[in-house]
């Protein structure tokens, strides 16, 4: 079975802080996507990465980095946490079309 | 990129067939159909996916139109525990080897006892 885990189910930040949120999969994915998920918004494409080191932005990108430096992570970067970027995020890995989703974690900005 | 319409909401009683229709009139020829479902607070859970012949699992069944402009994802017997948001999806490649799946809004089925 895939298992996509990431670091924290809750997280709770205040405005300003920096935000890391992680994600590992375990299958030898290349293909590893983060999403947020708002009521109402649906699922929106924040980052991919198809590839160790590489990143290509998605719908959102906005306020929001990324990084993969080994195959089975893949990181979320909020350098200045905001309150709009109170969300449920969620990481997928894939191979070919199939993506595998996490747990998601759900972060508030205070 | 190819777009999917599905109903917003839907019942089904418990142990009985549910079928969840999908349309997607302009798929092209070499882009597949996915489902996906998501239960409240967790993360979206792959269900099926094909391209033009009919697919089953262990959790569903996927039926393709013969034009590909349509398809009926089929839980043979609902079960409480498939009350969830089922999400219609036309997967789109997205250059270097990876593809994009693009969630609607999906349809919320409820399982009623």
């Amino acid at each position: 079975d895939v298992k996509v885990t990431q670091s924290s189910r809750y997280l709770v930040k205040r405005t300003g802080e920096k935000v890391f949120l992680e994600c590992v999969q375990d299958m030898d994915h290349e293909n590893m996507f983060w999403y947020r998920q708002d009521p109402g918004l649906g699922l929106r494409l924040i980052y991919f990465s198809y590839d160790v080191k590489m990143k290509e932005k998605g719908d959102i990108p906005e306020g929001y980095s990324v990084s993969r430096e080994k195959k089975e992570r893949f990181s979320l970067i909020l350098e200045s946490a905001s309150t709009n970027q109170t969300s449920m995020y969620l990481c997928a890995s894939s191979l070919l079309g199939t993506q595998y989703f996490g747990p998601g974690t759900r972060l508030t900005v205070l | 990129d190819a777009k999917t319409t599905q109903p917003p909401s839907m019942d089904c009683a418990e142990g009985r067939a549910a079928n969840l229709p999908c349309n997607h009139s302009t798929i092209s020829g070499n882009e597949y159909v996915y489902w996906y479902r998501q239960i409240h607070s967790q993360g979206p859970q792959y269900i099926i996916h094909g391209l033009k012949n009919n697919e089953t699992n262990e959790m569903a069944s996927l039926i393709i139109t013969e034009d590909r402009k349509s398809s009926t994802l089929i839980l043979p017997h609902a079960t409480l525990r498939d009350t969830a948001v089922y999400y219609c999806i036309v997967r789109v490649y997205s250059g270097a080897g990876s593809y994009q799946l693009t969630f609607g809004k999906g349809t919320k089925l409820s399982v009623i006892p």
